[in-house]
């Protein structure tokens, strides 16, 4: 199974960030755990929020009014919406399968 | 929210030792804690999940211990790609699934 991320690489402040994890070698309606993870340049990992194949969603509280992650199996894929972006959210987005499966990262700029 | 204490924040040491890290949780995660090892420009790799389940090719000098609040990552001889950072993350059923804050292996 492999995970690549694909989006824009630079959003407008307040504007809406938008990524798609596409998936190859795997489908993904298979009884996995799909996530967003990012990471600040420099800085540590911090987990967004996951879908399950079922629909079933959890989120950072942190960033939970602003974040929403949802699945399209006709295309094999997940994405994530972040809005109401700032500066503060510019980061490497890594798409994740339960925790093995990592995608290569996608550098998200927020800047007008 | 659970959160992750790892220590130290940076380790140097030289290869062929052995180096002993430590990730204690703010409250009980039973196992449920994932070790991975990143390097610079690329995305964190799994090496141990359920606290000492070892991850397909990791190898054995890899090894990972501990439940409840406090966990180790030991690798008994360093070798030179060994020098990354190091984050634990816990999976138990209360997200969200925080990381430690990275504890960084450097020559």
């Amino acid at each position: 199974v492999q995970l690549q991320e694909s989006g824009p690489g630079l959003v407008k402040p307040s504007g809406t960030l938008s990524l798609t994890c596409s998936v190859s070698g795997g489908s993904i309606s298979s009884p996995n755990w799909w996530s967003w993870v990012r990471q600040p340049p420099g800085k540590g990992l911090e987990w967004i929020g996951e879908i399950h194949h079922s629909g079933s969603t959890s989120y950072n509280p942190s960033l939970k009014s602003r974040v929403t992650i949802s699945v399209d199996k006709t295309k094999n894929q997940f994405s994530l919406k972040l809005n109401s972006v700032t500066a503060a959210d510019t980061a490497l987005y890594y798409c994740v399968r339960d925790e093995d499966i990592w995608g290569q990262g996608t550098l998200v700029t927020v800047s007008s | 929210e659970i959160l992750l204490t790892q220590s130290p924040a940076t380790l140097s040491l030289s290869p062929g030792e052995r180096v002993t890290l430590s990730c204690r949780a703010s409250q009980s995660i039973g196992n449920f804690l994932a070790w991975y090892q990143q390097k610079p420009g690329q995305a964190p790799r799994l090496l141990f999940s359920d606290a000492s389940n070892r991850a397909t090719g990791i190898p054995a000098r890899f090894s990972g211990s501990g439940s409840g609040t406090d966990f180790t990552l030991t690798i008994s001889s360093l070798e030179p790609e060994d020098f990354a950072v190091y984050y634990c993350q816990q999976r138990s059923n209360r997200p969200p699934y925080t990381f430690g804050q990275g504890t960084k292996l450097e020559i």
